[in-house]
């Protein structure tokens, strides 16, 4: 089946320095990839979508400097989170949608970010 | 409002059915979602069912879909212990909405 590939699995960082998380379709084209944001117990929030040659959509309440998205060909897309602060620290989700359409979202194991 | 609802949690004896039920609101996507999250990892795809059908079924799992109610429900047939995570209903095409998911708990 499908496979979203995501790294890293988790990261620790000190606060102010920079992380980039990568997210790949391994085996199919997504011309459209989204990121989540999950807080310990709690759903997924969506916080951006990446569009292959365009600039990402960001949702409401997202910062689009702090969390730059970049989607450089149809199975990379990359999350980085500038200066980052303690408040960061979260679990960041990929999915992606194989742009031969009528398929569901696969995601990918997430990163756990841990801010020092 | 919240545009997907589920129930928190879940405890059922293993060998026992599990069923997790879900309201949403958009009538108009076209498949909804089960996903399966066990600790610390990412999503899986557990089923999904396209709206035009009433139940679609797949080994131990059946999912049942009330469109006139906007109700979704997945049945796990024979619970086991490997059952035990966090099961998400998702609606919407494009920009997925998920509930706050359901932590199925496995009693001995």
């Amino acid at each position: 089946g499908a496979v979203v590939s995501q790294h890293p699995s988790w990261v620790i960082c000190k606060s102010g320095t920079s992380v980039k998380i990568e997210c790949r379709s391994l085996d199919f084209q997504a011309t459209t990839m989204f990121w989540y944001r999950q807080f310990p117990k709690q759903s997924l929030m969506l916080m951006a979508t990446s569009n292959e040659g365009s600039k990402a959509t960001y949702e409401q309440g997202v910062e689009k400097d702090k969390f730059l998205i970049n989607h450089a060909s149809l199975t990379l897309s990359t999350l980085t989170v500038t200066s980052a602060h303690p408040e960061d620290s979260s679990f960041y989700i990929c999915s992606a949608r194989d742009l031969r359409g009528n398929s569901p979202l696969h995601f990918g194991n997430g990163t756990r970010l841990t801010v020092t | 409002g919240e545009d997907v609802e589920q129930s928190l949690f879940l405890s059922v004896r293993e060998g026992d059915s599990s069923v997790i039920n879900c309201t949403y609101t958009d009538s108009s996507s076209t498949y909804l979602y089960w996903y399966k999250q066990e600790p610390g990892a990412g999503l899986q795809l557990l089923t999904y069912i396209f709206s035009n059908m009433d139940m679609k079924q797949d080994q131990r799992l059946t999912v049942l879909l009330n469109k006139k109610d906007k109700h979704l429900s997945l049945r796990i047939a024979d619970t086991q212990t490997g059952d035990s995570a966090i099961y998400f209903c998702a609606e919407k095409d494009d920009k997925i909405i998920f509930g706050k998911g359901t932590r199925l708990h496995i009693l001995p």
